[in-house]
């Protein structure tokens, strides 16, 4: 069965530091692969995407995520955090629709709290 | 483009009661989602529409019901409300290009089932 792990819930970070959120996947074919961001009282947005080409893909307000077929992976990074990145992030894997089917997982999401 | 809009945003409903949401896709979008999100459960599928019709559906019992208009506007239904049905619905409506699909959330309507 298809599933996405998020192994951080919750992680704390000072204004400056770098992040990374790890997610991990279960699913023996091809996968498109998000990261959606969900700030207090707001709705999910769209961060970065992949669907193929390039594993490194650059999104929005300076993040990135590495797609790493051979571990299952798509790590989200950011270089130097601010506060404003206090958010919730989603992981986010689904194959290529087949027949018109197709299965969205969301992982359990992991809260960044940004410290001034 | 506008976004995906949701309504109501908020609603609060007793048990047994039914309840009804409405969303509109992002124009030219022809596929709406939606989801029911709690702290617990974290984002779970509900079902999707395309063309007015369901094409794929979560497992969630035949009390949650949906339907999609000419317009792509879609309205999810929820009959015999129960205490555990208070969540966040969200909707997302789909762009595809090449076969690449994205999904594009509404701000959700926040239900209260007392």
């Amino acid at each position: 069965a298809q599933s996405v792990s998020q192994h951080n819930h919750h992680v704390i970070l000072s204004e400056a530091a770098s992040l990374e959120l790890g997610c991990n996947y279960s699913y023996g074919g091809t996968v498109n692969l998000f990261w959606y961001v969900q700030y207090p009282g707001q709705h999910l947005q769209l961060l970065l995407k992949y669907f193929s080409g390039d594993p490194l893909v650059k999104g929005i307000k300076g993040f990135e995520a590495e797609f790493i077929k051979s571990k299952f992976s798509f790590n989200l990074r950011k270089p130097s955090v601010q506060w404003s990145d206090t958010a919730e992030y989603f992981c986010v894997v689904s194959p290529p629709r087949s027949g018109g089917y197709q299965k969205v997982t969301f992982g359990t999401g992991t809260k960044l709290q940004v410290i001034p | 483009k506008a976004g995906v809009t949701q309504t109501p945003r908020y609603l609060i409903k007793t048990r047994g009661q039914q309840v009804t949401l409405s969303c509109s896709p992002i124009s030219g979008h022809r596929s709406v989602s939606w989801y029911q999100q709690t702290p617990g459960q974290g984002l779970q599928f509900l079902f999707e529409y395309f063309s007015e019709t369901q094409r794929n559906k979560g497992n969630f019992p035949g009390r949650f019901s949906g339907r999609q208009f000419s317009n792509s506007r879609s309205e999810m239904n929820v009959s015999t409300l129960e205490l555990g049905d208070s969540a966040l619905y969200l909707c997302a409506s789909s762009w595809t290009v090449f076969d690449q699909e994205t999904q594009y959330f509404g701000p959700g309507t926040r239900l209260l089932v007392l």
